[in-house]
């Protein structure tokens, strides 16, 4: 089964917009940590924000946000007040914390993010 | 510039050559992990260094290739004979020994073309 899973391939959003970013996971651990990352055409991957599975409040910075709803492993970004240079490929990813991990995280598929003026 | 660092960025190969990329990590951070990235697909995780012992190594990793960090600062990735299929994204990245939650910390990659 796939550990973590985005489902849209492509979204575009204008330009000032909100924008959410979906990500389920797929865990038996209580301790997990969830990351998102960002990759424009350079290639490198950006770390944007970051939840722990025992974190109560939803994790913030700047104009991300992660909608952090436990009960249906859900993760998803949302990208307020969205600009161009937004525009790139979002992924979501999952690191658990079980005794004796390794702490490899595990990534998804991605999610391509246009936005247009 | 501190961040991660690899060497070279581009690199193009006949089949059945071998080629070996350089990642330099932020110089603080003990774990260093290579990964593989193809096209419309996330980082694959190929292995991983807790300074110069190399902890864990994915299923990915076949025995044409090979990762060392001798001194647990710099790291090598060998690809011997490489195969058309090896074209891709070869990302590095390095984490503070601090935990199991830190972020990564990615270098630029190198992309490896295989003709």
């Amino acid at each position: 089964a796939q550990k973590i899973t985005q489902t849209q391939p492509g979204m575009f959003v204008q330009e000032k917009e909100a924008v959410t970013l979906d990500c389920t996971y797929d865990t038996s651990d209580q301790s997990y940590g969830l990351f998102w990352y960002k990759q424009p055409s350079s290639g490198e991957m950006i770390f944007l924000i970051y939840q722990g599975s025992y974190d109560e409040q939803n994790a913030t910075e700047g104009r991300y946000s992660l909608n952090f709803q436990k009960a249906r492993k859900s993760a998803n970004l949302v990208i307020s007040a969205s600009q161009l240079g937004d525009s790139a490929m979002y992924f979501c990813a999952m690191r658990e914390g079980n005794a004796g991990g390794s702490y490899i995280p595990t990534f998804g598929r991605g999610t391509s993010l246009i936005v247009h003026p | 510039d501190t961040g991660v660092s690899q060497n070279p960025r581009h690199k193009i190969t006949k089949r059945g050559q071998n080629v070996t990329f350089r990642c330099d990590p932020i110089s603080e951070h003990n774990r260093l992990y290579w990964y593989r990235q193809t096209l419309g697909q996330g980082p694959e995780f190929l292995t991983y260094f807790q300074n110069e012992a190399q902890l864990e190594k994915s299923r990915l990793l076949s025995d044409r290739f090979s990762a060392e960090r001798p001194k647990g600062s710099f790291s090598t990735l060998e690809i011997q004979r490489t195969e058309q299929g090896d074209s891709a994204m070869y990302l590095c990245a390095s984490s503070p020994d601090i935990g199991w939650n830190n972020e990564q910390f990615f270098g630029p990659g190198t992309r490896l073309t295989v003709l």
